[in-house]
This record gives C-alpha cells, structure tokens and sequence, in this order.
C-alpha cells in the first residue's frame, strides 16, 4: 500500500458542471476524511466516515456536495452546479480511528479550478 | 482555521533555529500537531504533542505548550533549505472525531 491516493490531480470545469473527485485510503484505515483547503489558508474540514458511515458534515458542505464511501473503502466527493468559489485544493486524508494520536495521512491532493 | 492563529511568515538564516508560534482558543483541545506542506506535495505530519504535556524533543524538533495561555511552538534547530516550507499547526478536540483544525499556515524561508 502506497499510501492515500487521490484521483484526479487537476480538475479544470466550467461553472455550472459537475465535478467528482475519488480518494483511496490506506487500506487498514477505517477513517477517511475530507479537507478543503484554498490559497493561504490552512485545510478546512468537510465530511469524515468511519466505514461506510458518514458521521459529521460541515457546516462548508452546501446542498451543492455530496460524498460517499459505500463499501467503507474508497470515497468520492462530487459537487454539483460547481462554482467558481469551489476553486480551491481538495484534500483526503485517511488514519485508523479510536486512539486519539493516530497519524492521518494526507493524498496529495486534487484542485479544482472552476472557470 | 479561524480559531487557530500563526503568524505568515518567517525568514531565517541556515545553521540558525527557527521558531513558528501558534495560538489556539479551544480549551477541548487534545492533541496538537505541526504538519509541512512543500508544494507540490502532500501534508507530511512532522510531530504532535498531547495536550497535558509541556515540551517533546524529536531530533531537531522541539514543542513547546503552554496550555494555560493556549500558546504552541516548533523549533527548529540548525534549520537547513531543506525545511524551507509551510508549516500548519492543527488541534483535535474531545469528541471530535479526529478531525484537525488548521491554522493558517507559515511561510519559513531559509536563506543561504
């Protein structure tokens, strides 16, 4: 296992399209999370699941996204009706949950930009 | 993360220490964490601290906390081009599933 992988690198869609992003996990993580982060800022927390479960959203995550993980293995994060305001880096990152000092281990990535 | 706070940048000489400070206001906090993040690539966790703990010394890494003033920092000794970066801080909180909460990042620059 390689680590957390995230497909695509780069999205590049026009306003108004919809757009998905799938992330794989370490293989052994129950956990998997997702982050937005945008130029300058640190990564902002979306979703998160454990197994197949989604258990927190945030209050970023409008109407607009949606994610999934339906076997409790890979995700994906789709944004309908994409805006340019959605342009930003979306980031995956997976750990094995319980303890608290668990490392999560960050994919590399996939940005988005929306023209 | 609007609740926790560093400063932008930071510039340093090489050979010389760095140290990157970051305030939080969430007293839940449970673990801190300094993470690096060079372009290109993915967030690298460099090290985290529990909550309870003063200080931890991992090679040329040193953590402070001061719990009392919600005040962490990283120093880095003999700082190297290398550690040219951005480094996060970010907290889990009780209750919180894990889930981080990010500063905003600092810029260190180490030059020659």
């Amino acid at each position: 296992d390689t680590g957390v992988s995230q497909d695509p690198r780069h999205k590049i869609t026009k306003r108004g399209q919809n757009v998905t992003f799938r992330c794989d996990p370490i293989s052994e993580h129950n956990r998997l999370y997702w982050y937005r982060q945008t130029l300058g800022q640190g990564p902002e927390f979306l979703t998160y699941f454990q197994n197949e479960a989604q258990l927190e959203k945030s209050r970023l995550l409008s109407d607009r996204f949606s994610a999934e993980r339906p076997k409790g293995s890979f995700s994906t994060l789709e944004i309908q009706r994409t805006e340019q305001g959605d342009s930003a880096m979306y980031l995956c990152a997976s750990r094995q949950g319980g303890a608290e000092n668990t490392e999560a281990f960050f994919g590399q990535g996939t940005r988005l930009t929306v023209v | 993360g609007e609740d926790v706070e560093q400063s932008l940048f930071l510039s340093v000489r090489e050979g010389d220490s760095s140290v990157i400070n970051c305030t939080y206001t969430d007293s839940s906090s449970t673990y801190l964490y300094w993470y690096k993040q060079e372009p290109g690539a993915g967030l690298q966790l460099l090290t985290y601290i529990f909550s309870n703990m003063d200080m931890k010394q991992d090679q040329r890494l040193t953590v402070l906390l001061n719990k009392k003033d919600k005040h962490l920092s990283l120093r880095i000794a003999d700082t190297q081009t290398g550690d040219s970066a951005i480094y996060f801080c970010a907290e889990t909180r009780t209750g919180g599933g894990n889930k981080l909460t990010f500063g905003t990042g600092t810029q260190l620059k180490v030059e020659l």
